[in-house]
C-alpha cells in the first residue's frame, strides 16, 4: 500500500496568512494526488483533483502543486472560512489511501 | 442538485451487522463509482471499497475482505454498504462519496454520513 504522510500535523495562523500543507507519498503517484477539507461533523469536501486542478466552486486563494512524491496544497489568503482540516488522498493505485490530515486553526 | 443522501444513525452489538444505504440523486447514477469511506471519531479517513453501480463489481481494502458487501437497485439509485461480524473498533462514521467512472479518479460528491455506533 502507498503511504501518505503530510506535515505539519496542525498550524496555528491568521486571517490573511498564506498557508503551505505538504504531503508525501511513500513512492511514485505521479500527480495522480488530490486534496480534501473536512470541518467538524461534516463530510469531506474535494478542494483539489489531479494535484493541481481547482474543482468547481472552490475559491481561488486555493492552489495545488507537485507531482512524483513531493505535493503542496496553498491557501493564498486565508479566511475565516477555511480552519479545517485538509487531508492530501493518492489515487494511483488501489487501496486509495489518505493522509493523516493537518489541522488548520486560529492563531 | 447532485447529492448523495445516507441512511440514519445505527447502534449494534458486537457481533451484528450493519447495512447503509447511500441513495444518488441529480445526476445518472451509473456513471460514477460509489465509494465507501469511514471515520472514527478524532481520527483520519479509511477506504474501505467501492462498486460500480452499472456493473455492480466492487473492489474492497483487505482488511475489510469478507466482513464488507457494495451492491446496489439501479432501480432506485441506490447503494448498499453492509458491514458484518461488528467489534467495537468499527464504531465509526461511514460516508459514501461517488468517483467517475472515466477520467480523474476524485471523490468529488459525499454523503452527509452515518454514525454507526457497535456496543454490548
Amino acid at each position: 500500500d502507498i503511504q501518505m504522510t503530510q506535515s505539519p500535523s496542525s498550524l496555528s495562523a491568521s486571517v490573511g496568512d498564506r498557508v503551505t500543507i505538504t504531503c508525501r507519498a511513500s513512492q511514485s503517484i505521479s500527480s495522480y494526488l488530490n486534496w480534501y477539507q473536512q470541518k467538524p461533523g461534516k463530510a469531506p469536501k474535494l478542494l483539489i483533483y489531479a494535484a493541481s486542478s481547482l474543482q468547481s466552486g472552490v475559491p481561488s486563494r486555493f492552489s495545488g502543486s507537485g507531482s512524483g512524491t513531493d505535493f503542496t496544497l496553498t491557501i493564498s489568503s486565508l479566511q475565516p472560512e477555511d480552519f479545517a482540516t485538509y487531508y492530501c488522498q493518492q489515487s494511483y493505485s488501489t487501496p486509495v489511501t489518505f493522509g493523516p490530515g493537518t489541522k488548520v486553526d486560529i492563531k | 442538485q447532485v447529492q448523495l443522501v445516507q441512511s440514519g444513525a445505527e447502534v449494534k452489538k458486537p457481533g451484528a451487522s450493519v447495512k447503509v444505504s447511500c441513495k444518488a440523486s441529480g445526476y445518472t447514477f451509473t456513471s460514477y463509482d460509489i465509494n465507501w469511506v469511514r471515520q472514527a471519531t478524532g481520527q483520519g479517513l479509511e477506504w474501505m471499497g467501492w462498486m460500480n453501480p452499472n456493473s455492480g463489481n466492487t473492489g474492497y481494502a483487505q482488511k475489510f475482505q469478507g466482513r464488507v458487501t457494495m451492491t446496489r437497485n439501479t432501480s432506485i439509485s441506490t447503494a448498499y454498504m453492509e458491514l458484518s461480524s461488528l467489534r467495537s473498533e468499527d464504531t465509526a462514521v461511514y460516508y459514501c462519496a461517488r468517483r467517475p467512472v472515466r477520467g480523474v479518479s476524485r471523490m468529488d460528491v459525499w454523503g452527509q454520513g452515518t454514525t454507526v455506533t457497535v456496543s454490548s
